[in-house]
Order: structure tokens, then C-alpha cells, then sequence
């Protein structure tokens, strides 16, 4: 069974830092991963996605990398704004599977 | 472009009243999900469909019913409503994955509060 774990569940930063969140999986036959911010109250934005051949995305100052073989990807953020605080969740569609699995998130707060 | 539309956003319902919540997509995508968002809390999934007529069951279906009759809508109904299905609800979209990308696609959310 497909689990993604998501740690810290909290990170809090001066703004201006380079910082990365985590997501881990534990079955490497994915199909795709996919990136997700939720601001408090509000819907989930896609951030980006990866499909199972690619390393990685980037989009602005996100970045995101993906390796199957360790179960890992990691979402970078360069020169973090107070605009960057919100929850970012993971998520991977197992390969055949109709269902994806989140993450329980990171919420992230930058510090003006 | 509307994306995933929900309604409605709020609502309010007593202790064994009913209602529909309305999802509908336009970018003709075959799966749609709706899940369930508790305070503090992950998503679970309540029910999701592979395309028109076809639905199953997620982590936690009762107290809900679903049904897909056409591409783009995927309604969701609460029978009897209860204190526990006080939430926020969301319905996603995505294509098949080999008919597309498999991004998935999340509307904007109904808060549903039971007293």
C-alpha cells in the first residue's frame, strides 16, 4: 500500500531563504507526483507536477525533483516571500491506480 | 476558463436535513473525486468516478451518496445530515492517466456546517 509522508509538518523561516520541503513515498511505481499549495480556508492550487520519466519541474522560483528509485521529492523554493506561507501537500497517482495519495502537508510560514 | 466549480460555497443545515452539494468541470476530464477536509486535517476521499455511470466508494462514503450521469457533473448527497460531516468539501478533476498528464485539477470548496 502506497503511503507519503510529509516532514516537518511545520516549518517556519526568515524571508529571503532558499528552502526545501520533503515528501517521501514508499512504492517507487508511480505514474506521476504532483505539488499542491493550500492557502488557509481556500481551495488547493497546483503547484507542479512530474510525471514518473522526468527528474524534475520548474516553475518561478519552485523547483521540484523527483526520485522513484528513493522514494523522495523534494520542492524548493528560492528567495522565500511572506507570500510563500501557506500548506504545501504531495501527492502521487500509483502506477494502474485510479485514486492518488496525499501527504498530510507542511505548513510553512516565512517571517517578513 | 472555469476549471472545477462547487456550490454551493457555504451552507448551513440542522441535524437530519439533506442536500446536494453541485460539482462540474469543463475540461472533459473522465475522473472526478470529492473529498473531505476536516479542521487541522488531510484530505480523505469520500467517493470518485472514472467517467459517466461509473462510481466507487474512497476511504469514507457513509452518510453520502454519489451519482455520474454526464462527463462534466458528479454531485455529491448528504442524507441525514450529522454534527461529524461538519467539513469542507472538495471535488477534483483530472483525465485519465495515458489520456493525459493525470494533473489534478481541485475546486474551490464547500464549508458545510451541521448544527
Amino acid at each position: 500500500k502506497q503511503e507519503v509522508t510529509q516532514i516537518p509538518a511545520a516549518l517556519s523561516v526568515p524571508e529571503g531563504e532558499n528552502l526545501v520541503l520533503n515528501c517521501s513515498f514508499t512504492d517507487s511505481a508511480i505514474y506521476n507526483l504532483q505539488w499542491f499549495r493550500q492557502d488557509p480556508g481556500k481551495g488547493l492550487t497546483s503547484l507542479l507536477l512530474i510525471q514518473s520519466s522526468q527528474r524534475e519541474q520548474t516553475s518561478g522560483r519552485l523547483n521540484a525533483s523527483l526520485d522513484k528509485s528513493s522514494g523522495r521529492s523534494t520542492l524548493y523554493i528560492a528567495a522565500s516571500q511572506p507570500g510563500d506561507s501557506a500548506t504545501y501537500l504531495c501527492a502521487v497517482r500509483p502506477q494502474g491506480a485510479q485514486k492518488l495519495v496525499f501527504g498530510q502537508g507542511t505548513r510553512l510560514t516565512i517571517n517578513p | 476558463n472555469a476549471g472545477v466549480t462547487q456550490t454551493p460555497k457555504f451552507r448551513i443545515l440542522k441535524i437530519g436535513q439533506s442536500m446536494t452539494l453541485q460539482c462540474t468541470q469543463d475540461m472533459n476530464h473522465n475522473y472526478m473525486y470529492w473529498y473531505r477536509q476536516d479542521p487541522g486535517m488531510g484530505l480523505k476521499l469520500i467517493y470518485y468516478s472514472v467517467g459517466a455511470g461509473i462510481t466507487d466508494k474512497g476511504e469514507v462514503p457513509n452518510g453520502y451518496n454519489v451519482s455520474r450521469s454526464t462527463t462534466e457533473d458528479f454531485p455529491l448527497r448528504l442524507e441525514l445530515a450529522a454534527p461529524s460531516q461538519t467539513s469542507v468539501y472538495f471535488c477534483a478533476s483530472s483525465f485519465y492517466p495515458g489520456q493525459g498528464d493525470g494533473e489534478l485539477f481541485f475546486g474551490e470548496g464547500s464549508r458545510l456546517t451541521v448544527l
